[in-house]
């Protein structure tokens, strides 16, 4: 069965180092979107990707973040300076078309010191 | 905006008792509604969803049936077992205002032999 998949699975950084974590949606979805959960809090959507654009952002994605798609398959999240409050889950998911059920990968967990 | 209210665990049952975790949900337009589970190391998994009121959605003994009258989504279980141990997440996407899931806290759910 296909199934989102993310890479690293924990990351260790530094306060005010750049970080990207990455994912590979599932292979014919056009929607991809980046949700993060800090510990004890909800999962808090960050945002979603379309046809190479955002196309829905939370208050939380400033300027910090950023959303790419490099190639046919990866999706990634960058955070350019990274705070202690960025310290959380992070869960890449997909859907094939819009409105459909999301699929989310494994996500990676950020711990920065 | 919208949100989602979980009842606060850990909620903690014997083997084949019966189980409920409620959710209720405040959403200005007509949201699809989720249940998502997270067991122990892994992702988010879609555990069953309704897109309209009075709809039922199930999967693996577990049911939820989509109320608009009461703006809940409890989620029921005849028999739990050891293997249902997990964290429950009640979820809605509401596709007229975007393609975001806006999540509930989670309720974690401990079985025992």
């Amino acid at each position: 069965e296909p199934e989102v998949t993310q890479t690293p699975s924990h990351q260790v950084t530094q306060m005010g180092q750049e970080v990207i974590l990455r994912c590979v949606p599932i292979s014919n979805h056009l929607y991809f979107y980046w949700y993060r959960q800090i510990l004890g809090q909800k999962v808090e959507f960050l945002v979603s990707f379309y046809n190479n654009e955002i196309s829905e952002k939370s208050e939380i994605f400033d300027d910090q973040f950023s959303v790419e798609r490099p190639d046919g398959s990866n999706f990634t999240l960058k955070i350019r300076s990274t705070k202690l409050e960025d310290s959380a889950m992070y869960f890449c998911a997909s859907s094939e078309n819009y409105g459909d059920t999301q699929y989310f990968g494994p996500g990676t967990r950020l711990t920065v010191l | 905006g919208d949100s989602v209210t979980q009842m606060e665990g850990p909620v903690t049952l014997s083997e084949e008792a019966f189980l409920t975790i409620n959710c209720t949900y405040t959403a200005t337009g007509y949201p699809s509604l989720f249940w998502y589970v997270q067991y122990p190391g892994e992702g988010l998994q879609l555990l069953l969803k309704a897109t309209k009121a009075d709809d039922k959605g199930s999967n693996k003994g577990f049911e939820a049936t989509y109320r608009k009258e009461t703006t809940s989504f409890h989620l029921e279980k005849g028999s739990v077992q050891v293997s249902d141990s997990a964290v429950y997440f009640c979820a809605l996407s509401d596709p007229q205002y975007g393609n975001k899931l806006v999540f509930g806290a989670g309720t974690i759910l401990r079985v025992k032999s």
